[in-house]
């Protein structure tokens, strides 16, 4: 079984600040990493993943993200926030190959990012 | 390329009636997943399809909830006799083959019961 871990409910931040939302998770097998945004009264759009190569992930809208194995970690970084950014958002995490269980993807509770002007 | 479709984008209902929600898949995407979404939650993972089958309906609640992917046509997730517990967002997702981890979702069916 697997699970994810969002420890934030909620982030505040001042514009142009940076941000970090930290995600941990936890799983038997090798795993697929991914983040996903979701505007308000939107669906979820993809922002980054981790499939496999490079531990670091660049996304879109200037974000990226660290694959840490040994911390079991991949926390979501931005170096300058923007009014925009303002979202919740949803780590998830894949089993390598779903098996027996069809779905195999576990979201975290999300993290609300809140930018402070 | 459109992307994944959900129709209605909000549905409300009163206590008892039924609720239909729809999906379109991808072009090209036989599989569909439907997860809700509580208030202040993560996506939960509810049934996933492929084209004339139930793959997976573990994360269904056992009565009221039902699901199909016709050979034509969209994915439909129908709730009878629909409670104010029910009041959720509930997302479709499609995927190109089994297992696939990446998957694109859809706008999302706000439902409200009244």
């Amino acid at each position: 079984a697997q699970s994810v871990t969002q420890l934030d409910s909620q982030v505040p931040v001042f514009e142009e600040a940076p941000v970090e939302l930290r995600c941990n998770y936890s799983s038997s097998v090798s795993v697929y990493l991914f983040w996903y945004v979701q505007y308000p009264n939107q669906g979820l759009q993809l922002l980054l993943k981790y499939l496999s190569g490079s531990t670091l992930v660049k996304g879109i809208n200037g974000f990226e993200a660290e694959f840490n194995k040994s911390q079991t970690s991949f926390h979501l970084r931005k170096p300058s926030v923007h009014i925009s950014d303002t979202a919740e958002y949803f780590c998830a995490v894949s089993d390598n190959w779903s098996g027996g269980g069809a779905d195999g993807l576990t979201f975290g509770k999300g993290t609300h990012l809140i930018i402070q002007p | 390329n459109a992307g994944v479709m959900q129709n209605p984008r909000h549905l409300v209902r009163r206590r008892g009636q039924e609720a239909r929600l729809r999906c379109s898949p991808m072009k090209g995407h036989s599989h569909v997943y439907w997860y809700r979404q509580l208030p202040e939650e993560g996506l939960k993972f509810m049934v996933y399809l492929q084209k004339e089958n139930i793959i997976d309906e573990s994360g269904m609640p056992k009565e009221r909830f039902s699901a199909e992917f016709p050979k034509e046509g969209p994915s439909i997730l129908r709730i009878q006799q629909v409670v104010r517990g029910d009041s959720a967002a509930y997302f479709c997702a499609s995927s190109p083959e089994r297992g696939a981890p990446l998957r694109h979702f859809g706008p999302g069916t706000r439902l409200t019961v009244l």
